[in-house]
């Protein structure tokens, strides 16, 4: 069986500011690793994905991640936030190799930026 | 491309009652997950159909029910409705051709039962 943790349930951060948010994944097999991001009344939006090779990820809107495999951990980062990366975040695993789609998400943190 | 369309996208029902959605996946996308969004549970896997069969599904009582018809589009139906059922309901599309594919999700479609 997989899970994922997200530690952080709200984050608050200043306009320009660094953030990142943590991800840790139990599985026991090999998993890809998913981040989405939910704007308000809106759909899940994939930001970036781990599926092997380099362990630095970069995705869409200047975020990127790092896999950690030791720690399992998949933690999501961005050097300078703004206004509009106000959103909800979500980690998500999948069985690696597996045929079907299924996600496994984490509870989601919410990135609260203010200027 | 047109982006995954789920109809409608808002609904309102009362208990006891029975309910479908729909879902349009993107033009040449052959699967269609579905997941359940609420406060208190997150978001939660229902089911995944593929060339119209389904290929896993999620720990949801039998009154969760899905079909996919040939052109890949797909429903899903919930009977005898209860409050807890309440909830954003997302369905996504990717070629289904394995789990490292990237999954798009639609709008949701946001049902409140009274």
């Amino acid at each position: 069986a997989q899970s994922v943790t997200q530690l952080d349930s709200q984050v608050p951060v200043f306009e320009e500011a660094p953030v990142e948010l943590r991800c840790n994944y139990s599985s026991s097999v090999s998993v890809y690793l998913f981040w989405y991001v939910q704007y308000p009344n809106q759909g899940l939006q994939l930001l970036l994905k781990y599926l092997s090779g380099s362990t630095l990820v970069k995705g869409i809107n200047g975020f990127e991640a790092e896999f950690n495999k030791s720690q399992t951990s998949f933690h999501l980062r961005k050097p300078s936030v703004h206004i509009s990366d106000t959103a909800e975040y979500f980690c998500a695993v999948s069985g690696y190799g597996g045929a079907t789609n299924k996600l496994i998400f984490g509870t989601g943190t919410l990135l609260a930026v203010q200027p | 491309k047109a982006g995954v369309t789920q109809t409608p996208r808002y609904l309102i029902k009362t208990r006891g009652q029975q309910v479908t959605l729909s879902c349009s996946p993107i033009s040449g996308h052959r699967s269609v997950s579905w997941y359940q969004q609420t406060p208190g549970q997150g978001l939660q896997f229902l089911f995944e159909y593929f060339s119209e069969t389904q290929r896993n599904k999620g720990n949801f009582p039998g009154r969760f029910s899905g079909r996919q018809f040939s052109n890949s589009r797909s429903e899903m139906n919930v009977s005898t409705l209860e409050l807890g059922d309440s909830a954003l309901y997302l369905c996504a599309s990717s070629a289904g051709v394995g789990s490292q594919e990237t999954q798009y999700f639609g709008p949701g479609t946001r049902l409140l039962v009274l």
